[in-house]
């Protein structure tokens, strides 16, 4: 696709339902990321795919936090027994190679956990 | 601890004035950094980057500057614009992940 798509754009749980996002990496990039920014932060780094593989797991904040990504193009992320700390945009973005191409990122899915 | 800072949550500059964005960073390992402009409800874009080996990198408005000794970068916008308002981004990538600083709100007022 022409660019970066995350569904759903927005998303209201409840507390201690699982969820999952989506990310539509723009075609033939190979690098896919995950970040999420709370209210009033930064972006904070979640995961890191290479292809298939997930070389750089270390910004998941719990093993509630899970990743995959199939056919090297579309990943999900999902969160199981939400909480209401988990409410921020999670962010995607994807890179034809390495970082230091630059990220193009998706719109962001916005979770509430209510 | 951050590894990327952006000590000044928000700025704000008439029209016309520059505007310029700080950023420190304490990992000597960074070998580009960026600078990402956001909209509300948008995903952030890319603005301009800079190599570690680079000391000033300029497109259009915008030049970035990198004083590796004092690991410090700055975005320069002139003539600042009403398009400008957003908030900024530094960032700064290491071995192929790009770890961002809180951002800078700045406000272009009229």
């Amino acid at each position: 696709g022409a660019g970066v798509s995350q569904s759903p754009s927005n998303k209201v749980t409840e507390k201690g339902k699982d969820v999952e996002l989506r990310c539509d990496p723009i075609s033939g990039h190979t690098a896919l990321y995950w970040y999420r920014q709370s209210l009033g932060q930064g972006l904070e780094f979640l995961i890191y795919f290479q292809g298939n593989s997930a070389p750089d797991k270390s910004g998941l904040p719990s093993d509630r936090f899970s990743a995959e990504r199939t056919g090297g193009s579309v990943s999900t992320l999902t969160i199981q027994r939400t909480q209401q700390e988990d409410s921020a945009v999670y962010l995607c973005a994807s890179s034809p190679q390495t970082a230091s191409y630059g990220y193009t990122f998706g719109s962001g899915t916005r979770l509430t956990v209510v | 601890d951050q590894q990327v800072k952006q000590n000044s949550p928000s700025l704000s500059v008439q029209e016309g004035r520059i505007s310029i964005l700080n950023c420190d960073y304490t990992n000597s390992m960074f070998d580009y950094f960026l600078w990402y402009k956001k909209y509300p409800a948008e995903g952030p874009t890319f603005l301009i980057s800079i190599s570690s080996i680079k000391d000033k990198n300029e497109d259009g408005r915008f030049t970035v500057f990198l004083n590796k000794s004092a690991k410090h970068l700055s975005l320069h916008i002139v003539p600042s614009q009403p398009g400008d308002s957003a908030v900024y981004f530094c960032a700064a990538s290491e071995d192929d992940k790009i770890i961002f600083g809180k951002g800078t709100r700045l406000h272009i007022l009229p």
